[in-house]
């Protein structure tokens, strides 16, 4: 059982535009929110996180947006560039549960066509 | 630097093979996390180290993998009798505590390959 879905494997956005990337998850439990960015042979990269008690956090170029009624997330990048592309991770835990442990979507490919 | 450090970055080894796989937290972190990440696949939660002990083991696949954390800082991840399965990025993270919100940071991960 998934818990936490990205269902586009991939995205392509031209340089300067918005790219948005979804995720969806189904355990009501969870109450903190992370898109980490990862490039070929590294480690994911935090990028920016949200807690279950918002509804937006906003960071420079990035915004994350929760809908919790939906359990839906999404991550938009504003404007994109090239430097942006790399494949996306969503992860949720329920802190509040004691558990800390990261549950990870499968990840979504962006590319940024200059 | 400043950042999870792990070694070695890539290891190839032969099925039934045992393998040690080390991870070096941020400095000051409490909290350290070991993943498993699969091609095509998101990082799957491992073990959960909060200090000396394992706080969540409930990822480990099977007894043949194990992790220590003796004094509180590095830690290994032991597997015992490789399988071809076993093929995958062993990624370790740490955080500053196991605090609400707690923000998990990785290190660049650890290639293995079981031939």
């Amino acid at each position: 059982d998934q818990q936490v879905k990205q269902n586009s494997p991939s995205l392509s956005v031209q340089e300067g535009r918005i790219s948005i990337l979804n995720c969806d998850y189904t355990n009501s439990m969870f109450d903190y929110f992370l898109w980490y960015k990862k490039y070929p042979a590294e480690g994911p990269t935090f990028l920016i996180s949200i807690s279950s008690i918002k509804d937006k956090n906003e960071d420079g170029r990035f915004t994350v947006f929760l809908n919790k009624s939906a359990k839906h997330l999404s991550l938009h990048i504003v404007p994109s560039q090239p430097g942006d592309s790399a494949v996306y991770f969503c992860a949720a835990s329920a802190q509040g549960s004691g558990t800390y442990k990261y549950i990870f979507g499968t990840g979504t490919r962006l590319k940024v066509l200059a | 630097g400043a950042g999870v450090s792990q070694t070695p970055s890539n290891k190839v080894t032969e099925k039934g093979k045992y393998v040690e796989l080390r991870c070096d937290p941020i400095s000051g972190h409490t909290a350290l996390y070991w993943y498993r990440q699969s091609l095509g696949q998101g990082p799957e939660f491992l073990i959960y180290f909060q200090g000396t002990g394992a706080a969540d083991d409930s990822g480990l696949p099977n007894d043949r993998f194990f992790a220590v954390r003796p004094e509180g800082s590095v830690s290994t991840l032991k597997i015992q009798r490789t399988e071809r399965g076993d093929s995958a990025v062993y990624l370790c993270a740490s955080s500053r505590t196991s605090g609400i919100p707690d923000t998990q940071y990785f290190g660049p991960g650890t290639r293995l390959t079981v031939l």
